[in-house]
């Protein structure tokens, strides 16, 4: 499978402000990334699905102006959270469609957002 | 109803035995299975990888498939406390690219 770096690992920020989340494919030219949000306890919630050079696809529910996602390379794809509130707290996982082969999903290291 | 359904757990096996885990599904269309582990805080690791019927072996690890139950396992032998971990199902239909998760079943491997 791919190799995914995402970083920040974890991030800190206040009310009102914008953080990215980085996500790169290291040995796989990815088209297509996911992006997934996930509560203590909880599993894994699909928030969109990012295309190489073209529009992030958003779940239902998925407010897309509160969260941006630019594909702009075949290995980078970003997570902009605008405007962050308390209730944006969450882990933020991206994974990369496929690999060294069309096998399971290979998923990054996690991004843990804390909004005060 | 869920697509997927897995037991939260947790469960909990001595060291040395074998950890049995599940789910079960509703749509027919799932062809593509997994099984992740996840550490606390951590991105999910791919552990097993089937698209057909039947058994795949990897080391310490049986996955099991079976298409006409919409049921599949995951077997760990020899169990470690470094296996403590969420384990997740994830599935993906032949159309598309989505996966779609079970919600975890936490295990705690006890020395």
């Amino acid at each position: 499978g791919a190799v995914v770096s995402q970083h920040p690992s974890w991030v800190i920020c206040k009310s009102g402000t914008s953080v990215k989340i980085e996500c790169r494919s290291l040995d796989f030219q990815a088209t297509t990334m996911f992006w997934y949000r996930q509560f203590p306890k909880k599993s894994l919630m699909l928030m969109a699905t990012s295309n190489e050079g073209s529009k992030a696809t958003y779940e239902q529910g998925v407010e897309k102006d509160k969260f941006l996602i630019n594909h702009a390379s075949l290995t980078l794809s970003t997570l902009t959270v605008t405007s962050a509130h308390p209730e944006d707290s969450s882990f933020y996982i991206c994974s990369v469609a496929g690999g060294s082969a069309d096998y399971g999903y290979t998923f990054g290291s996690g991004t843990r957002l804390t909004v005060v | 109803q869920k697509e997927v359904e897995q037991d939260p757990g947790p469960l909990s096996v001595p060291e040395g035995a074998i950890v049995s885990l599940n789910c079960t599904y509703s749509n027919s269309a799932f062809q593509y299975f997994m099984w992740y582990r996840q550490y606390s805080r951590k991105g999910p690791e791919l552990l097993m990888y089937t698209y057909s019927s039947g058994n795949k072996e990897d080391g310490r690890f049986t996955a099991q498939v079976d298409k006409s139950s919409k049921y599949i396992s995951l077997f760990i032998r020899d169990s470690q406390p470094s296996d403590s971990a969420t384990y997740l199902c994830a599935m993906r239909k032949a159309a598309g690219n989505k996966l779609t998760f079970g919600g975890g079943t936490r295990v705690l491997v006890k020395p």
